[in-house]
């Protein structure tokens, strides 16, 4: 069975740093790696996919890479803002479903 | 394009009651996805419908059903509800290929419910 893990649970920094949030999973059998961002009480944005024969994706400050090899996927957000703060989610899919960390709670103070 | 649509957007429910949610996909999918997210917990995977049937299951009990329609939308129903059902119940659709691969998941906004 597939179980997803991120770390660190919850992350507080100060405006303008770069950081990194963790994601690891059990079985590298993955279709795609997909990171996704949810506002409180909010459904999910999807922010970066990675297909499982790629090893990295970016979109502006965002960066996301993978290593199924070793089960692990990091996403880099550079320069942070007060509007990053939210719960950064991690998910692997395989077969019929997608399989979710319980995520990073993010919060960049101005 | 149409995203994806749920409703209600919140609920609230008596214990042992049941509880019908609705999802439409969107435009040019034709595969539905259903989560369950604890307050602070990632989603947990229910189910997923493809071609009107049931195609994956989580470990949700069978008190938990659904269904989909030709025009790809779904729908969950609960069965004697209990105070651990609330939760936001998040609904996924995507474009299953002949390889199997689900691309381009994309979310509704979820219900709310609450079970008192």
């Amino acid at each position: 069975k597939q179980e997803v893990t991120q770390i660190p649970a919850a992350l507080s920094v100060p405006e303008g740093e770069n950081l990194v949030l963790n994601c690891s999973f059990t079985d590298s059998a993955i279709y795609n790696l997909q990171w996704f961002r949810q506002d409180p009480g909010k459904g999910l944005t999807s922010l970066l996919l990675i297909q499982s024969s790629q090893r990295e994706q970016t979109s502006g400050r965002l960066n996301a890479s993978l290593d199924k090899s070793s089960g692990r996927s990091t996403l880099y957000i550079a320069a942070s803002q007060p509007g990053d703060s939210a719960t950064y989610l991690c998910a692997v899919s395989n077969n019929n479903d997608m399989r979710f960390g319980a995520g990073t709670r993010l919060t960049v103070k101005p | 394009e149409t995203g994806v649509t749920q409703s209600p957007t919140h609920l609230i429910k008596t214990r042992g009651q049941q509880v019908t949610l609705r999802c439409s996909s969107q435009s040019g999918h034709n595969t539905v996805s259903w989560y369950q997210q604890a307050l602070g917990q990632g989603p947990q995977f229910i189910f997923q419908y493809y071609r009107e049937e049931e195609n994956g299951r989580g470990n949700f009990p069978p008190r938990f059903s659904g269904l989909q329609f030709p025009n790809y939308s779904s729908e969950l129903n609960v069965n004697a509800l209990e105070l651990d059902d609330s939760a936001l119940y998040l609904c996924a659709s995507s474009f299953k290929g002949a390889s199997g691969q689900n691309y381009g998941y994309t979310f509704g906004s979820g219900t709310r419910l609450t079970v008192v």
